[in-house]
């Protein structure tokens, strides 16, 4: 089917643990773009890509990695994981100024 | 530094009346506005968007949005408001500095509450 996906679509995991959000377009959009979601804050960007192998710091990116090896995938990995990432995160790819969102993933960090 | 403002974190309207969400933003240039919608346990959906020309903006869902540069402010309105209308509304305005153009830089939400 076409769109964006990420799994997993729920996660628990433990402090220091290293977690890996994916993330999946089929639109073949050059741009992806990580956000989180806590209350209060809005959505922040954490990394986003321009392309393929070009990935730049967002608003927000300490304890977060990310790569694109490939158009459509844009992983995001929580190096050691803490209590503080406790959040919604939102894929999203876009083409000219519009964004297109993600179901997000819920991450817990016990 | 570029900033959206969404003043109310709530607003409570009566099915049938028209609704208003405002937006203010801070931006040097011309800005590219946006307004997105998040339903619960959903990723947000793109409702219309401000970047050149008529200053009232049509959008998905019987939306508009009125461009007002002098009070920079992208206000979001329906004349008539649904029970399904009810949801998070995100602000949003083109980053258009260094490294970072073409990011959004999103306001806080304002969370929708429409009742019959």
């Amino acid at each position: 089917d076409a769109g964006i996906t990420q799994s997993p679509r729920y996660k628990i995991t433990e402090t220091g643990r290293q977690v890996t959000l994916m993330c999946h377009q089929t639109w073949s959009h050059s741009y992806m773009f990580w956000y989180r979601q806590d209350l209060g804050h809005g959505l922040r960007l954490i990394y986003y890509s321009a392309a393929a192998d070009i990935t730049d710091k967002g608003e927000v990116p300490d304890g977060y990695v990310v790569s694109r090896s490939k158009t459509e995938n844009f992983p995001l990995t929580l190096e050691s994981a803490t209590r503080s990432q406790t959040s919604v995160y939102f894929c999203a790819s876009g083409v000219g100024e519009t964004q297109y969102f993600g179901p997000g993933t819920r991450l817990l960090v016990l | 530094a570029q900033s959206v403002a969404q003043p109310e974190d709530q607003v409570n309207v009566a099915e049938g009346n028209p609704l208003t969400v405002k937006c203010t933003y801070s931006v040097s240039g011309n800005p590219y506005l946006f307004w997105y919608v998040q339903y619960p346990n959903r990723g947000l959906q793109f409702l219309l968007k401000y970047i050149t020309g008529d200053n009232l903006v049509k959008g998905s869902y019987g939306f508009e949005a009125e461009f007002n540069k002098s009070q920079t402010s992208f206000h979001l309105k329906k004349p008539s408001a649904l029970v399904s209308d009810s949801a998070l509304y995100f602000c949003a305005v083109r980053a258009n500095y260094g490294g970072s153009q073409g990011n959004l830089i999103f306001g806080k939400g304002t969370k929708l509450s429409v009742k019959p």
